[in-house]
């Protein structure tokens, strides 16, 4: 089955502890994307990656990295994570526009509280 | 700046109405839209692409126009029900990959 899978679903953490959530496509997707979603301000790019060791800024990249080692893989990073941290993350990835973009496909989600 | 405008913000229907969610984008140089469903807490479903050379899709009771030139899109659901609630989310991709998100409609279809 295509999909996006992200992990974990849900972590609570404590302020300043360096977190990763994975993020995995086997569609063979060139974009890969991390957004995050809050309460009245909908969703945001965090950070792209158009190809393996391609990466760039979102619209909110502050506090996050992330790297893109594999096509398949794009790991979102948060070093010193804080509470303004906390929301709901999603990962999702598309082919290139060169290739014929069918949309984009979402992982599930991960909920985020740090405390 | 692409600005994506979803409205109503929240609707409330009884069981068994055709219904339309609108949605405005404001650069029409957009590669496609698409349009998702969002359940509370819960992931993205897409429900509907709609490239820019096209003019409607349909899904079983769900239809998504796009009028490019105009900037707009509706998403018309027919014969509402209650497991259709939930919140809608207009997405624009325009000229690098990125995709651009409405605040969505939040649906509730009353039995």
């Amino acid at each position: 089955e295509a999909q996006v899978t992200q992990n974990p679903r849900y972590l609570i953490t404590v302020t300043g502890k360096k977190l990763t959530v994975t993020c995995s496509q086997n569609m063979n997707h060139e974009y890969m994307s991390w957004y995050r979603q809050d309460p009245g301000l909908g969703l945001r790019q965090i950070y792209y990656s158009m190809n393996v060791e391609v990466t760039d800024k979102g619209d909110v990249p502050e506090g996050y990295k992330v790297s893109r080692k594999e096509k398949r893989n794009f790991p979102l990073i948060l070093e010193s994570p804080s509470p303004n941290q906390t929301s709901l993350y999603f990962c999702a990835s598309t082919l290139n526009r060169a290739r014929g973009s069918d949309g984009y496909t979402f992982g599930s989600g991960t909920r985020l509280t740090v405390v | 700046k692409q600005e994506v405008t979803q409205i109503p913000a929240a609707l409330s229907v009884p069981e068994g109405e055709n219904l339309v969610l609108n949605c405005s984008f404001t650069d029409s140089a957009i590669y496609n839209l698409q349009w998702f469903r969002q359940d509370p807490g819960k992931g993205l479903t897409s429900l509907l692409l709609i490239q820019s050379s096209q003019r409607e899709q349909t899904s079983g009771r769900l239809n998504a126009s796009l009028d490019k030139s105009s900037g707009r899109s509706t998403l018309y659901i027919a014969a509402s029900q209650p497991g259709d609630s939930a919140t809608y989310l207009c997405a624009v991709q325009g000229g690098s990959e990125k995709l651009v998100f409405g605040k969505g409609t939040k649906l509730t279809v009353n039995p």
